[in-house]
């Protein structure tokens, strides 16, 4: 399988701690995309990483690819309540369809 | 503007029985993708349509499962035969095509096999 995994499943912190969500992957990428759940929703796109980059930002989101260790980091700074979701990568290699991970289940306690 | 809509929202139904449930896309999106969930998982891929290509089936579980997109619009899933671990949650994303763009779900059909 592909399938891509995150570390840890689960994660439960209190409002403005941090948050890292880990994933990594088997296959060679083009790219790699990261999403939010909440419950009974759909995913909402948060941020893509290209292969050739090692960081990227968006507003309290940073994430970090090391495509030597086939692993990306997803943090979120200044956890709020309203983060509390599950977490999912997405790798897309040369195919136009994405693996998703199996998710990391953060909880912020208020 | 809108974004995907996916109905019905929740179906419940007898084993045996035949389900189909629907996907309206973001309009212009060339790319649908139908996906399953089951409790506290991943996604799974089940089909994808791209424009006029044909589609790529491979992620369809059984025989029973089938996908339809006419154009660059509505896409159907149907179940036949329904059994009870085909329960889960049905999601189906769009988006411009290209593996640089976003994915944009819908909330999904929670589907309970009774």
């Amino acid at each position: 399988s592909q399938q891509g995994e995150e570390d840890p499943q689960a994660l439960s912190i209190q409002e403005g701690e941090n948050a890292t969500m880990n994933c990594s992957y088997k296959t060679s990428i083009n790219n790699l995309q990261w999403y939010r759940q909440n419950s009974g929703r759909g995913l909402v796109h948060l941020i893509l990483i290209r292969s050739n980059e090692r960081e990227k930002h968006s507003g309290r989101l940073r994430v970090t690819l090391d495509t030597s260790k086939k692993s990306s980091s997803l943090l979120i700074t200044a956890s709020r309540a309203a983060d509390t979701a599950s977490y999912f990568c997405a790798e897309r290699g040369g195919s136009y369809i994405p693996t998703f991970g199996r998710g990391t289940s953060l909880i912020v306690h208020p | 503007g809108a974004g995907v809509s996916q109905s019905p929202s929740n179906k419940v139904t007898e084993k045996g029985k035949d389900v189909e449930l629907r996907c309206d896309p973001i309009s212009g999106h060339t790319a649908l993708y139908w996906y399953r969930q089951r409790l506290g998982q991943g996604l799974e891929f089940l089909i994808y349509f791209q424009g006029n290509s044909a589609p790529d089936k491979s992620g369809l579980p059984s025989d029973r499962f089938s996908a339809e997109r006419t154009g660059e619009s509505v896409s159907t899933l149907t179940i036949q035969r329904t059994q009870q671990e085909d329960s889960a949650v049905y999601l189906c994303a769009s988006s411009w095509g290209q593996s640089t763009q976003p994915q944009h779900f819908g909330d999904g059909t929670r589907l309970s096999i009774l």
